[in-house]
């Protein structure tokens, strides 16, 4: 069974710029979150969706949002970015809430 | 922010040796907590988990020990190896979301 797959694996953008990032979970795992990982912050809970829909969403501000497909595949925005959004988004996924989740090997964003 | 981050404390081990990393969680509420390994360049990957219902889990040389009266839980690793070498990650469930701690920088020297 495919682990969970991130694309892309790197992407430098300047600021004002906005991104997307894309994750596939895991076949039959219907819960998707995203983490963002900083050195000084480590890993912070973005959001998680379930069945296309938000389930529980972290401390970030409304330039991150996120959505699911009807194939569990998701999707994060982050618009007008900003140098401190450089780090490394992570997408994790579990069949549903209350499981150990697993991740995929994230994708590194570089705001210059 | 939920999961703060501060500076990485770091375990430096000999090769052969048991490793026990240390994590105190925050919320009473959690039932559920999980180990996590990444290595540099990768994601989080699993290791070993523990339900609130049990205070002690083996798996293949790791084994979770789990301290509700004071929010402890602890990960040891017998015999530890080069590959061992990792940031080391407990994460808490207290709602749907886990929660991390900060990590811990597991070295291991010949």
């Amino acid at each position: 069974k495919a682990g969970v797959t991130q694309t892309p694996r790197y992407l430098i953008k300047t600021r004002g710029q906005q991104v997307t990032l894309s994750c596939s979970p895991i076949s039959g795992h219907r819960s998707v979150s995203w983490y963002q990982q900083t050195p000084g912050q480590g890993l912070q809970f973005l959001f998680e969706y379930f069945s296309e829909t938000q389930r529980n969403k972290g401390n970030f501000p409304g330039r991150f949002s996120g959505r699911q497909f009807s194939n569990s595949r998701s999707e994060m925005n982050v618009s007008t970015l900003e140098l401190g959004d450089s780090a490394l988004y992570l997408c994790a996924s579990r069949r549903q809430g209350n499981e150990k989740l697993f991740f995929g090997s994230g994708t590194q964003l570089s705001v210059l | 922010g939920e999961s703060v981050g501060l500076h990485l404390p770091t375990l430096s081990v000999q090769e052969g040796d048991n490793s026990i990393i240390n994590c105190a969680y925050s919320n009473s509420a959690s039932d559920y907590f999980i180990w996590y390994k990444q290595e540099s360049g990768k994601g989080p990957q699993f290791i070993i988990d523990i339900r609130s219902n049990m205070d002690k889990r083996q798996g293949q040389r790791v084994t979770v020990l789990l301290n509700k009266t004071v929010k402890h839980l602890s990960l040891q690793i017998a015999a530890t190896q080069p590959g061992d070498s990792a940031v080391y990650f407990c994460a808490e469930n207290p709602t749907d979301k886990l929660i991390f701690g900060t990590g811990t920088r597991l070295q291991v020297f010949p």
